[in-house]
């Protein structure tokens, strides 16, 4: 039951758009349309962005997209913000379980 | 509105156990699942297992069978989460978060519980 793979760092300027992407298999995100995204600041809980892989519960803003091609899921955070600046992670059902990624770590310039 | 408030730190020595509570308000208790998922440092956010709360089923990540137990009092609409054999690799800040039926998502977290392993 591996954890599905993200890139440990990206960053980008404000303004600018960044993707972060999280690879699976056809066992997990290439086999349901149930990848989800949270996004953690340091001593907070996570908190819900994505899911169904590109649905946003209400308050969340437009700027955050999600998308899915074969077993990579993807989430764009375009319109970069300093509070942007957060631990991001990937989700997916994966029948018996459900494996998260590793993290990423988004660095506003 | 939706809360889930978690019992507060816990220091154990290595090969004790911890419980865990995690008090649910706001919403039907036992129309949510209810999953737990840690935070080690340095680590990603990792799944334990899940309870339904309606009929008391659980299932628990490999990882973890037979050393998890997750437990629900509906009275008082809280569930528990037990972690026996502790060693230091079990520090970590544990989250209980729910899950609606028709979403596989996570949609409402409890503050987060620290639980440190050491002798």
């Amino acid at each position: 039951q591996s954890a599905l793979t993200q890139p440990r760092s990206v960053s980008g300027s404000p303004g600018q758009s960044v993707t972060i992407s999280c690879t699976g298999s056809s066992s997990d995100v290439g086999g349901y349309n149930y990848v989800s995204w949270y996004q953690q600041h340091p001593g907070k809980a996570p908190k819900l962005l994505i899911y169904d892989v590109f649905k946003r519960p209400s308050g969340v803003p437009d700027r955050f997209s999600g998308s899915k091609s074969g077993n990579t899921a993807s989430l764009t955070i375009s319109g970069l913000q300093a509070e942007d600046e957060a631990d991001y992670y990937c989700c997916s059902f994966a029948g018996s379980h459900t494996p998260f990624g590793g993290g990423t770590r988004l660095t506003v310039l | 509105q939706v809360q889930l408030v978690q019992s507060g730190a816990e220091v154990r020595e290595p090969g004790a156990s911890v419980k865990v509570s995690c008090k649910a308000s706001g919403y039907t208790f036992t129309g949510f699942y209810l999953y737990w998922v840690r935070l080690a440092p340095g680590q990603g956010l990792e799944w334990m297992g899940w309870i339904n709360p309606h009929s008391g089923d659980t299932d628990s990540a490999q990882k973890f069978l037979g050393r998890v137990t997750m437990t629900r009092d509906t009275s008082i609409t809280t569930a528990y989460m037990e972690l026996n054999s502790l060693t230091s690799d079990d520090t970590a800040v544990y989250y209980c978060a729910r899950r609606p039926s028709t979403v596989v998502a996570f949609d409402y977290w409890g503050q987060g519980t620290l639980v440190a392993v050491s002798s």
